[in-house]
């Protein structure tokens, strides 16, 4: 069964610094799909940014960027110029092919990392 | 825009009873989840839905039962509310990944529910 692991309970960063979130994931399968998502304060998840394990380029969207290292079974999420609006609970999600053990696109969460932003 | 709508935020509920939570979603998408949320043991997978009236049990299962009687709506049932249920419920939905790729899950705002 694949596993998600976030090694980093709690993270902090100072405003316009950058952080780097953890992920590992483990799986047998040479296809699938990486996401981060944010959980702030309201409660509701947003996605941040996906990867699809085909790709060799790595993902950006504006200010968030994922380092996606196959090999290694790593997938850390970087966030450049953080704002006090970045903080938040991050989770890192696998999810299989399609018809994978029966699971039509269940998502494998991480168990989350809090990141905070000091002004 | 796309949307997740779980019927409540907040639900406080006696041990014994019988609790539905709604979940509707407008994206026509196949598949719905709902998940546990507890702090320092993040998502839990309880029951999907790839289809109406189809479901497969998740990982902790145990104490629920789902219903899905039209696409848009995935109910989450606790036959008999107890203490250990207190918890965070997340609905999400999502397309079917089945001859597509890059399909992500939206989710709903989260049910904080207290079992006393």
């Amino acid at each position: 069964a694949q596993t998600v692991t976030q090694s980093q309970p709690e993270m902090s960063v100072q405003e316009a610094e950058t952080v780097t979130l953890s992920c590992t994931y483990d799986t047998s399968e040479s296809d699938y799909y990486l996401f981060w998502y944010k959980q702030p304060p309201s409660r509701q998840m947003i996605l941040v940014i996906r990867q699809e394990a085909y790709k060799q380029q790595n993902a950006t969207e504006n200010r968030f960027s994922v380092n996606f290292q196959k090999a290694a079974k790593s997938f850390s999420l970087k966030i450049s110029d953080s704002q006090l609006g970045d903080a938040a609970m991050y989770f890192c999600a696998y999810r299989s092919p399609s018809n994978y053990g029966g699971s039509q696109g269940n998502l494998i969460f991480g168990k989350g990392t809090k990141l905070s932003v000091k002004p | 825009d796309v949307k997740v709508t779980q019927s409540s935020r907040y639900l406080v509920k006696r041990t014994g009873e019988k609790v539905f939570l709604e979940c509707v979603q407008d994206m026509d998408h196949e598949n719905m989840f709902w998940y546990r949320q507890d702090p320092g043991l993040g998502l839990r997978l309880i029951y999907f839905s790839y289809d109406v009236k189809m479901k497969e049990k998740g990982d902790i299962p145990e104490g629920y039962s789902v219903s899905r009687e039209k696409k848009e709506r995935f109910s989450l049932i606790l036959e008999s509310a107890s203490t250990n249920q207190t918890s965070m419920y997340l609905c999400a939905s999502s397309f079917s990944p089945a001859g597509t790729r890059n399909t992500e899950a939206f989710f709903g705002q989260g049910t904080r529910l207290t079992v006393v």
